[in-house]
């Protein structure tokens, strides 16, 4: 059965640091996976989606990587600002999901400190 | 931009009353998704479609329903409202291709008392 962690479940970081969050699935046999973003109360923003065949997707200060032979992912992110303050969370789409079902990490809740 | 629109941001509701939660998408989407999200148990997929009057039971169905009737409307019903469904529903939609991203509503925040 596919599991998705993600650690830490927090973290606190100043403005300005460059930061990594982590991402583990169990099941290599995935179609894709994805970052979103969860503001507080509010629903999810897909960030990221890196396919299978990919190694890596970037958008503005955002760079995901996907490492599918050992399970992990990574979302990087530059030059952090405190709007970057949020919950992160990954998905993996496995390939027994013919219609769209992903499976959900518990995210890692960021807050960037002024 | 895609746009996934849910009926409600916050609901109260009574325990035993029915409940409808609505979801509308503009974007043509093939698959609609119902999730609940709580604190320490993540997100949970209640129901999915993949077309109109097509569903399917996600990893929690029990006490809730659906309906799809239109392709841009995906509805959950909750038939008898009980205290342990107070929770963050999240509506998501996306097209029917392997790779395509999935895009959420805002929420409904629904409380049973």
């Amino acid at each position: 059965k596919q599991e998705v962690t993600q650690i830490p479940a927090a973290l606190s970081v100043p403005e300005g640091e460059n930061l990594v969050l982590n991402c583990s699935f169990t099941d290599s046999a995935i179609y894709n996976l994805q970052w979103f973003r969860q503001d507080p109360g509010k629903g999810l923003t897909s960030l990221l989606l890196i396919q299978s065949s990919q190694r890596e997707q970037t958008s503005g200060r955002l760079n995901a990587s996907l490492d599918k032979s050992s399970g992990r992912s990574t979302l990087y992110i530059a030059a952090s600002q405190p709007g970057d303050s949020a919950t992160y969370l990954c998905a993996v789409r496995p390939l027994t999901s013919n219609t769209g079902k992903l499976i959900f990490g518990q995210g890692t809740t960021l807050q960037v400190k002024p | 931009d895609v746009k996934v629109t849910q009926s409600s941001r916050y609901l109260v509701k009574r325990t035993g009353e029915k409940v409808f939660l609505e979801c509308v998408q503009d974007m043509d989407h093939e698959n609609m998704f119902w999730y609940r999200q709580d604190p320490g148990l993540g997100l949970r997929l209640i129901y999915f479609s993949y077309d109109v009057k097509m569903k399917e039971k996600g990893d929690i169905p029990e006490g809730y329903s659906v309906s799809r009737e239109k392709k841009e409307r995906f509805s959950l019903i909750l038939e008898s409202a009980s205290t342990n469904q107070t929770s963050m529903y999240l509506c998501a939609s996306s097209l029917k291709g392997t790779n395509e991203k999935l895009f959420f509503g805002s929420g409904t925040q629904l409380s049973v008392l």
